[in-house]
């Protein structure tokens, strides 16, 4: 069964600084990867998505992941942090015609 | 470009009656539609999967006599959580996918959150 686990249930960073919020996948077949925002109180945007092609993915917001099979892993990156970044992140994996099974979420809080 | 809109945002609702919550998708027609569950700090659980035209598939563990779910038309489908109790609160989240290939972008609602006293 398909599966995503994220590492770090908190991450504080400054403004200004590197973001890398933690995603490993389990996966019987080629996953599709997704990460997910949420801010307080609202539904979720997506915020890039991996399918097939190049593993390394931009998507909105200066956001990045990088695919990397080898380690099962589809980290969410953005060199520079912005305090409107603050909001809670979530990593997925399509577990069939899109249905998407969610990790716990990583809330990234950015301080002055 | 393509929209999910829920309503109601918010609902209070006293233990034992019922709530219906509505999932439209905008200027775009969803056969199918997903229903998320999202408790305090933690992820969103698939609850069940609305199909326009036929029943509901749920999740394993999910009561389908107390989440009734109706997809009448090809915009609209509808949750109705029966005979409320305390433990039914939490944040409801519904999607439905773009009118784009396999593997395209799930449109989010912007959530239902549902208190029963």
């Amino acid at each position: 069964a398909q599966s995503v686990t994220q590492l770090g249930s908190h991450v504080s960073v400054s403004e200004g600084a590197l973001v890398l919020l933690r995603c490993n996948y389990s996966s019987s077949v080629p996953p599709y990867l997704f990460w997910y925002v949420q801010y307080p109180n609202q539904g979720l945007q997506l915020l890039l998505k991996y399918t097939t092609g190049a593993t390394l993915v931009k998507g909105i917001n200066g956001f990045e992941a990088e695919f990397k099979k080898s380690e099962t892993s589809f980290h969410l990156t953005k060199p520079s942090a912005h305090m409107s970044d603050a909001a809670e992140y979530f990593c997925a994996v399509s577990v069939g015609f899109q249905k998407l099974v969610f990790g716990t979420g990583t809330r990234l809080l950015v301080s002055p | 470009g393509a929209v999910v809109s829920q309503h109601p945002s918010w609902v209070i609702c006293k233990s034992g009656t019922s709530v219906k919550i509505e999932c439209r998708s905008l200027d775009f027609q969803a056969t199918t539609m997903f229903w998320y569950r999202q408790f305090p700090k933690q992820s969103l659980m698939l609850m069940a999967t609305s199909n326009e035209g036929s029943k509901a598939t749920y999740e394993q563990g999910v009561e389908k006599d107390k989440f009734l779910i109706n997809h009448a038309s090809l915009t609209l489908s509808t949750l109705t959580v029966t005979s409320a109790h305390p433990e039914d609160s939490s944040f409801y989240i519904c999607s439905a996918p773009s009118p784009g290939p396999r593997g395209g972008e799930l449109f989010f609602g912007e959530g239902s959150r549902l208190t029963v006293l």
